[in-house]
C-alpha cells in the first residue's frame, strides 16, 4: 500500500527554526515534493528531492532519506507569513501522492 | 501566462444534478491532474492524463468523468452530485520527460457544495 505520515499540527515563534517531519512507505520512488498552502488557496512548490541529502533554498531547506522513508522541511526565521499547511507528496509513478499536510502557526 | 485556470470559482449543486468543472493550463505541460480536498486533508487525484487522449483514474474516480481532447484543457464531469461530493476541487499539470517530472501547478480551486 502508500502510506505517508506527517503531524497534523505544530506550533512555532516568529523568528525560530521549526522541522516538519514526513515518513513514507510507497511502492517505487521517483522523489519527494513539499507543497505549501495557505488556508484557502491552492498548493504551491517549496521543494523536490529525489537524492539522499540535503536541499537548500533560501530559508527553506529539504533533506531526504531513501532507506528510512524519510524526510524533512526546515523553515529558518520564522515569519508569520509562514503559517500555512505544508504537503509532502511522494511520486512512486506518474502519480503523487500527497500526505494529510501539517498545519503550523506562527505566534509572534 | 495565466497558469492553470478553473472555472467556476464556487458553485452549489441539488443532489442528482450534473456539472462539469473547467480546467484550462497554457504551459504546454503534458500532465494534467484533478484532486478533490475535504477540510483539514490532504489532496486525493481523482484522474489524471498524461497527454491528449489519455486519461486514467486516481484514488477516488467513482462519481467523475474526465475527457483530454487537447493539451490544454481537461474538464471534470460530475452526474448525479452526491452531498459526499462536496469538496474543494483542484486542477493541475506539470512537465513530464524521461528526465524526471517537475513541479505540478495547481489552480485556484472549485468550491463545490451539494445540498
Amino acid at each position: 500500500g502508500q502510506n505517508i505520515d506527517q503531524p497534523t499540527e505544530m506550533t512555532a515563534t516568529e523568528g525560530a527554526i521549526v522541522q516538519i517531519n514526513c515518513t513514507y512507505q510507497t511502492s517505487g520512488f521517483n522523489g519527494l515534493f513539499w507543497y505549501q498552502q495557505h488556508a484557502g488557496e491552492a498548493p504551491t512548490f517549496l521543494s523536490y528531492n529525489v537524492l539522499d541529502g540535503l536541499e537548500e533554498k533560501g530559508r527553506f531547506s529539504s533533506f531526504l532519506s531513501r532507506s528510512k522513508g524519510y524526510s524533512y522541511l526546515l523553515l529558518k526565521e520564522l515569519q508569520m507569513k509562514d503559517s500555512a499547511s505544508y504537503l509532502c507528496a511522494v511520486r512512486p509513478t506518474d502519480k503523487l501522492i500527497f500526505g494529510t499536510g501539517t498545519r503550523l502557526q506562527v505566534f509572534p | 501566462n495565466a497558469g492553470v485556470t478553473q472555472t467556476p470559482k464556487f458553485r452549489i449543486l441539488k443532489i442528482g444534478q450534473s456539472m462539469t468543472l473547467q480546467c484550462t493550463q497554457d504551459m504546454n505541460h503534458n500532465y494534467m491532474y484533478w484532486y478533490r480536498q475535504d477540510p483539514g486533508m490532504g489532496l486525493k487525484l481523482i484522474y489524471y492524463s498524461v497527454g491528449a487522449g489519455i486519461t486514467d483514474k486516481g484514488e477516488v474516480p467513482n462519481g467523475y468523468n474526465v475527457s483530454r481532447s487537447t493539451t490544454e484543457d481537461f474538464p471534470l464531469r460530475l452526474e448525479l452530485a452526491a452531498p459526499s461530493q462536496t469538496s474543494v476541487y483542484f486542477c493541475a499539470s506539470s512537465y513530464s520527460s524521461t528526465g524526471g517530472m517537475y513541479e505540478q501547478y495547481f489552480g485556484p480551486g472549485t468550491r463545490l457544495t451539494v445540498t
